[in-house]
């Protein structure tokens, strides 16, 4: 079964470069989540998106903007890097604005993987 | 806002029983998840309660009092591959929020 892809898997960047996550969710997932992972900690929700429109907005810096295209997928697009933005960069979709029907269910992808220098 | 604890770290033995408790405090509830995580791997879906009560699948269980916003993870005849992070999270009027997780580790 399809499951969400994300991509790249790991990036490397310097201090104050750009950096563009992708994601594309399972096929008929009409919402996306973004969450930010730091080593050790739990997943932080970034931004949610459904049907294209932002749906709900978490601990995102004001440095970091994302978007849902037309085809469903998403991009986490982050500027200004600094170094404390080192983390795993964790995807995941659902059916509907909230978690999937009665099973509470996201579907996460593997991560996106980012290392400042 | 929505916060939530758990304990960080659970040791037990291979065959053992481990429960996982998990509170809560959040403005507006829908349900009450729980995840795992491998290190470095992504969070994987292993339980939801919406009402009251025990929810059991195989190996796993989840119990939920929504009255004392409180609720756990029950894992019965633990394997070696359970040592991950478990995550509870709550389904509130925002996206799910987790909790700061709790460390499994089985023990031979």
């Amino acid at each position: 079964a399809a499951g969400v892809i994300q991509s790249p898997r790991h990036l490397i960047k310097e201090k104050r470069e750009t950096a563009t996550l992708k994601c594309y969710p399972i096929p008929r997932h009409d919402t996306v989540y973004w969450y930010q992972q730091g080593p050790g900690q739990d997943p932080q929700f970034l931004i949610s998106f459904y049907e294209k429109m932002q749906s709900d907005k978490g601990s995102i810096p004001d440095r970091f903007s994302a978007q849902q295209f037309s085809d469903y997928h998403s991009e986490l697009n982050m500027s200004s890097l600094e170094l404390g933005d080192s983390a795993l960069y964790f995807c995941a979709s659902s059916l509907g604005p909230g978690t999937s029907g009665d099973t509470g269910e996201l579907f996460f992808g593997e991560g996106s993987r980012l290392t400042v220098l | 806002g929505q916060s939530l604890e758990q304990p960080s770290e659970v040791t037990a033995v291979e065959g053992a029983i481990v429960q996982i408790n998990c509170t809560y405090q959040t403005s507006g509830f829908y349900g009450l998840s729980w995840y795992q995580q491998h290190d470095g791997g992504a969070p994987t879906f292993l339980s939801y309660n919406a009402l009251d009560g025990l929810e059991e699948t195989g190996r796993f269980s989840s119990f939920l009092s929504r009255s004392d916003s409180y609720g756990y993870l029950l894992l019965q005849e633990l394997q070696m591959k359970d040592s991950a992070s478990y995550f509870c999270a709550v389904e509130g009027r925002r996206a799910l929020t987790f909790g700061s997780g709790t460390r499994l580790q089985v023990q031979p």
